[in-house]
This record gives C-alpha cells, structure tokens and sequence, in this order.
C-alpha cells in the first residue's frame, strides 16, 4: 500500500508570514495526526482527526495553528503568522483504526519548516 | 502528565555487537508500548510493540524488555549493523487520549 503523503518537504519563510502543509494519508486510514518535532526532541502531538472530526487539539496553538480534514481523507496544517520557535519537521500519520488508533501509526516523512 | 524518557541521548557501539537502549516512563498505568526507528530525514518507523501483561518480546534482531516494577524498558538490538544507525524512541499511549507520547529519543550510531 502507498504510504503516508506530505508537501512540501522543505520551506523555509520568514516570521510572520504563513505556510500551509498537506497530507494524504494511506486509503482507508480513518485517524489522522499531526505532530511537531523539534530538532533533539521527540515528536509531540498538535491534533488528532479521526475522518473529519477532531478527537484532540489539547496541544495545538490554537492562536496561530489550525488543521482541516475537510472530506475525511486528505488534510491540511497552517500556520498563521509563524515564529522562529516554529521551526521543526512536522509529521503527519495515519491509522486505520478509529479505537486505540495507536496501534498501527503510519508516519509520512514530514515537512522541514524553517523560519528566519 | 506522561513522561517517557531516554537514559542516554547517544550511543555508540561496534558493527556486529549488541545494543541496548534504554527508557523510563512515569505513568504505572501505561500498558502498552512501542519502539520506533527513525532514519534521518524520514518520519518514525514501527519496530516492535509490548503490552504490559508481557515482559519480553521478540522480533527479528530485536527484543523488548519490560520491567513494570521499575517502570522501565529496554530495546535490544542484536548485532548492530550500520543500518540500524537512527534515532530511537519509545512511546506510550497518552493518559486519557487516543493517541501516543513520544519520549526524547537516544541516537545510536554504528561504527563499522
């Protein structure tokens, strides 16, 4: 099966300015996360769909970020306006599951943002 | 809140010997955890999983202890070879979520 689909890989901008990052998970996958990684640090959660619903957006800045998943499949990140402590990889994944969707996380390479 | 970390944020061992990478979680209630590898420029990658009515489990050149009494838990990696060159991070479930805990992650490095 295809795996999880990200763009852009890289993007760099500057503070304030805005970015959006895509993601197609694999077919069929009913839960979608997003997930920030920081350089040295482990990946942290910002939002977690499961199809067009969110299920938790407890860690999401929600002042400056917010994420859509429109038709239940493929879903969308922004940024709006971005700081320097933004920089990090942000990682999209997938599960079939929609209970203890933990099992099964499929992550997408992830988009490098890096803000000047 | 969880919190899952690494003993060691580096290491580095010889092609061909063993490597065990160690994490502590705080959370005494967590049944259910997960190593995953990851490659650099590549997102996380599922390596071996184990619930907690289990402690030990193996995989291909893999093995994961769990030691519930010290909440703690090792990822054993036999012969090490330069592809298993990564970062390597244990997971929990988050408490009350449906979704994981990542700790900070141990970078091994395999020297050939």
């Amino acid at each position: 099966e295809a795996g999880v689909a990200q763009s852009p890989r890289y993007k760099i901008i500057e503070k304030r300015q805005s970015v959006a990052f895509w993601c197609n998970p694999i077919s069929g996958h009913a839960t979608l996360y997003w997930y920030q990684q920081i350089l040295g640090q482990g990946p942290k959660l910002l939002i977690q769909f499961q199809n067009n619903g969110v299920v938790d957006d407890s860690q999401l800045p929600k002042d400056r970020f917010s994420a859509e998943r429109l038709k239940g499949v493929d879903s969308t990140l922004k940024i709006q306006p971005a700081k320097l402590e933004d920089s990090a990889v942000y990682l999209c994944a997938s599960s079939r599951a929609q209970y203890q969707s933990y099992y099964g996380y499929t992550f997408g390479s992830g988009t490098r943002l890096t803000v000047v | 809140g969880e919190s899952v970390g690494l003993h060691l944020p580096t290491l580095s061992v010889q092609e061909g010997d063993n490597s065990i990478i160690n994490c502590a979680y705080s959370n005494s209630a967590s049944d259910y955890f997960i190593w995953y590898k990851q490659e650099s420029g590549k997102g996380p990658q599922f390596i071996i999983d184990i619930r907690s009515n289990m402690d030990k489990r193996q995989g291909q050149r893999v093995t994961v202890l769990l030691n519930k009494t010290v909440k703690h838990l090792s990822l054993q990696i036999a012969a090490t070879q330069p592809g298993d060159s990564a970062v390597y991070f244990c997971a929990v479930p988050r408490q009350g979520a449906n979704n994981l805990f990542f700790g900070t992650g141990t970078r091994l490095t395999v020297i050939p």
